[in-house]
């Protein structure tokens, strides 16, 4: 399965603090990207790095991916109160006529403030 | 900024009943996708579409399950005979690069 799995399922932090949330995959990739949903709500694109890359920032985000170990990180720095939802890291490989997304099962960031 | 729309925003119907949830892709996009979200679950990919068939779907769409794209904007997720399990959130996302899909904000379908 080229399925993301993140850990931890579930994170608590106090407002401030650096938030890490990690995926690992199985298969190759094109690109991995990070989404954010709030309860009940849409998907919201975060960032996207491809697999040729092994770093990206915006704003306070900061991604790393690492192809070897087949894993990538999100961070968050100074996380604030509404920073508060789930987010998914979506895996995506190339396809004829198709690019293949598949989903993890998601860490809630939950920040305190 | 062009984005994904779908209607309903929330849909509630008995099992057994047919059920048409609506998507408006971003206009120049050419691949359309559906995908289900169970209530606190991960997000699952049910088909892709482009050039007016199907070219990927998974194993949760079922002969229950059927898209169509109507006309130039509409992209249809058909379920036959729902079931309480169908319920759920939609999501339709549309692309038109090789990477980012562009999804919109779901239906959230209710079975009773």
């Amino acid at each position: 399965s080229q399925q993301g799995e993140e850990d931890p399922q579930a994170l608590s932090i106090q407002e401030g603090e650096n938030a890490t949330m990690n995926c690992s995959y199985k298969t190759s990739i094109n690109n991995l990207q990070w989404y954010r949903q709030n309860s009940g709500r849409g998907l919201v694109h975060l960032i996207l790095i491809r697999s040729n890359e092994r770093e990206k920032h915006s704003g306070r985000l900061r991604v790393t991916l690492d192809t070897s170990k087949k894993s990538s990180s999100l961070l968050i720095t100074a996380s604030r109160a509404a920073d508060t939802a789930s987010y998914f890291c979506a895996t995506v490989r190339w396809g004829y006529n198709n690019n293949d997304m598949r989903f993890g099962a998601g860490t809630r960031l939950t920040v305190k403030p | 900024e062009p984005e994904v729309t779908q209607t309903p925003s929330h849909q509630v119907t008995q099992m057994g009943q047919e059920v048409i949830l609506r998507c408006v892709p971003i206009s120049n996009h050419l691949y359309f996708y559906w995908y289900r979200q169970i209530l606190g679950q991960k997000v699952e990919f049910l088909v892709s579409f482009y050039n007016n068939e199907i070219s990927e779907k998974s194993e949760i769409f079922d002969d229950q399950f059927s898209v169509e794209r109507p006309d130039g904007s509409n992209f249809t997720l058909k379920i036959r005979s729902t079931k309480l399990e169908d319920s759920a959130m939609y999501f339709c996302a549309s692309r038109v690069g090789p990477d980012t899909q562009y999804f919109g904000p779901g239906t959230r379908l209710t079975v009773l």
